[in-house]
């Protein structure tokens, strides 16, 4: 069946503009998390969705970062007025759900690049 | 909230012999320790997981221990093949915390041929 996927694979944005990326899980998975990934490093918490509850957001990094998901599928996070320190891949995984060893399956990413 | 610790971050074996990457956590209660692989430009993809009633787990030629009393786990790969090089990722999971899993910083292993 269909993995979790994302677009756009990569995005190229001035400084200032903002920027929405899009995530579609799989299909079922009750929870959705935004990872951030800079050059060379590990993966970085941003927020997660469970279902109908209210999401997580204790890993976003500024008020410039939100992420909404409709419908209980798709998520999209937005970056207002990006800066180059927010160029990185932005990753979206999804999940079965609150369980105690639910594997999280990772969308190929969006190449983000703040000019 | 869980701090992962991994190392080393680089790593390199000849191709046969074995690789090992270690991980500490801060959250006693943390229960779920997954492991992650990551090629080149691709996704990260899960490997092997363990939970915290066991002490180690095997799959074919990798394998991971958990000693849950100095809170560490570690990823062991024998008779490594070229293909194994990439980027690996501990993580951990703090039990009635379903939101995230909270990654190592990665090991970059390379195998040479």
């Amino acid at each position: 069946g269909a993995g979790v996927s994302q677009s756009p694979s990569n995005k190229v944005t001035e400084k200032g503009k903002d920027v929405e990326l899009r995530c579609d899980p799989i299909s079922g998975h009750t929870a959705l998390y935004w990872y951030r990934q800079s050059l060379g490093q590990g993966l970085e918490f941003l927020i997660y969705f469970q279902g109908n509850s209210a999401p997580d957001k204790s890993g976003l990094p500024s008020d410039r970062f939100s992420a909404e998901r409709t419908g209980g599928s798709v998520s999209t996070l937005t970056i207002q007025r990006t800066q180059q320190e927010d160029s990185a891949v932005y990753l979206c995984a999804s999940s079965l759900g609150f369980s105690g060893g639910s594997e999280q399956f990772f969308g190929p990413g969006t190449r983000l690049t703040v000019l | 909230g869980e701090n992962v610790e991994q190392h080393p971050s680089t790593l390199s074996v000849q191709e046969g012999d074995s690789a090992v990457i270690k991980c500490t956590y801060s959250d006693s209660a943390s229960n779920y320790f997954p492991w992650y692989k990551q090629e080149l430009g691709k996704r990260p993809q899960l490997i092997i997981d363990i939970r915290s009633n066991v002490g180690e787990k095997k799959d074919q030629r990798i394998a991971v221990t958990l000693n849950k009393t100095a809170k560490h786990f570690s990823l062991h790969i024998t008779e490594t093949q070229p293909e194994d090089s990439a980027v690996y990722f501990c993580a951990a999971r703090t039990s009635g915390s379903a939101r995230q899993l909270t990654f190592g910083s990665g090991t970059q292993l390379t195998v040479l041929p």
